[in-house]
């Protein structure tokens, strides 16, 4: 596609359900990075992945939090048993590759509200 | 863990007045990434720098990485409604993570 897209844009959620947010990677962008952005606040890193594996998961805030990219394209970041702390927008990224050099193009983002 | 400050968190100013925005690093990093977010957008890149002492210069905007290649900053000359966002610096260190900065918001006044 033309640019990193991601669904839904909105999602409204009840606290302790299970939420399922989608990132479409420019087409041939091997690096895929997850962040989350509050309110006056910068993109907080969760994961990166490369190809397939998760190379870096270390901005997960617990276990609730997991992403995975089966094919190495499409991204999913799952959340379970959410909780209100888990509202914010979610940013997915992609890079052409990931090394020294390549910049990131962000989606639009998943605003999260959890009530 | 890696963690990169940015200040000041906020900055308004008067168009035709310049505007500089610093970032500093807790390690040493392999290169440092600057981003624009408008109100109610998503980040967009500005520009990268790699080598250490780098000065690179969009426009109005001059970009320099630090010697020890912890530091940089983004000075905008003679500012204008359309530099109105919130800037942000991004560093990778060690591994490709790239970790950003809380940003430092411009508002300026017409």
């Amino acid at each position: 596609g033309a640019g990193v897209s991601q669904t839904p844009s909105n999602k409204v959620t009840e606290k302790g359900k299970y939420v399922e947010l989608r990132c479409d990677p420019i087409s041939g962008h091997t690096a895929l990075y997850w962040y989350r952005q509050s309110l006056g606040q910068g993109p907080e890193f969760l994961i990166y992945f490369q190809g397939t594996g998760a190379a870096d998961d270390s901005g997960l805030p617990n276990d609730r939090f997991f992403a995975v990219r089966p094919e190495g394209s499409v991204s999913t970041l799952k959340i379970q048993r959410t909780e209100r702390g888990d509202s914010a927008v979610y940013l997915c990224a992609s890079s052409l590759m990931s090394r020294v050099g390549t910049e990131a193009f962000f989606g639009q983002g998943t605003r999260l509200t959890v009530v | 863990g890696q963690q990169v400050m940015q200040i000041p968190q906020y900055q308004h100013v008067q168009e035709g007045e310049d505007f500089t925005t610093y970032c500093n690093s807790s390690t040493t990093l392999s290169n440092i990434q600057w981003y624009k977010q408008r109100p109610g957008g998503h980040p967009v890149f500005l520009i990268q720098l790699v080598k250490s002492g780098e000065v690179k210069k969009q426009k109005r905007l001059t970009f320099q990485f630090g010697e020890a290649k912890k530091n940089s900053s983004l000075h905008i000359t003679a500012t204008q409604t359309t530099d109105v966002g919130t800037y942000f610096c991004a560093g990778k260190g060690g591994s490709e993570k790239l970790v950003f900065g809380k940003g430092t918001k411009l508002t300026v006044n017409p």
